[in-house]
């Protein structure tokens, strides 16, 4: 079980286009999912915290206009890169929460999302 | 600030060994912690979680929690090279978001 799902694994794209990321619980209810961002040989960075039905939560620093994130339902949360440009090169992951298990902080993490941007 | 803080590593450990990875955090507050194994490239994946103080064993894996000291860690018992990967250590509560640590690397040498 608490198995999460991310789409695409990889995808490569040219400076200035918008890449769409989705995150999918794919056997349980995720009353909050996460977004982290890894460059290599770098730690975990989160990027925001999303929670069903309500505006996302970011970090200080990321900017929320180029990352737009939307969490339509209580199995899917979408990370959109706007206008991405090399610098946004990275592994970008998700991950869920439970909603039977809402008392507690256990996330399970999606599979990433590598995007080069040329 | 709420920090987690490992050591980076490497530690190496021979095949067969008992591999000790620790993890010290700043907030008291902190009620849940986990462990995570990222391998290189890949996410990371969810190896066990503690909550209580004491120790608590989860087949080769055993999570120790201390919250007088402040500090988490995880023995694997037997060693294999394909626990070699980089463990993170993180800390929650009350259904908040979780701090990681920068994690620690794990060789396991033949």
């Amino acid at each position: 079980g608490a198995v999460v799902s991310q789409h695409p694994s990889r995808v490569i794209c040219k400076s200035g286009t918008s890449v769409k990321i989705e995150c999918r619980s794919l056997d349980f209810q995720a009353t909050t999912m996460f977004w982290y961002r890894q460059f290599p040989k770098q730690s975990l960075m989160l990027m925001a915290t999303s929670n069903e039905g309500s505006k996302a939560t970011y970090e200080q620093g990321v900017e929320k206009d180029k990352f737009l994130i939307n969490h339509a339902s209580l199995t899917l949360s979408t990370l959109t890169v706007t206008s991405a440009h090399p610098e946004d090169s990275s592994f970008y992951i998700c991950s869920a929460r439970e909603v039977q298990r809402a008392s507690t902080d256990t996330q399970y993490f999606g599979p990433g999302t590598r995007l080069t941007v040329l | 600030q709420k920090e987690v803080e490992q050591n980076s590593g490497p530690l190496s450990v021979p095949e067969g060994a008992i591999a000790s990875l620790n993890c010290t955090y700043s907030d008291r507050g902190s009620q849940s912690f986990f462990w995570y194994r990222q391998y290189s490239g890949k996410s990371p994946e969810l190896i066990m979680f503690i909550y209580s103080n004491g120790d608590k064993e989860d087949g080769r894996f055993t999570a120790q929690l201390n919250k007088a000291s402040q500090y988490v860690s995880l023995l694997i018992r037997d060693s294999q090279p394909s626990d070699s990967a980089t463990y993170l250590c993180a800390g929650g509560g009350g259904g908040n978001k979780l701090t990681f640590g920068t994690g620690t690397q794990l060789k396991v040498e033949l």
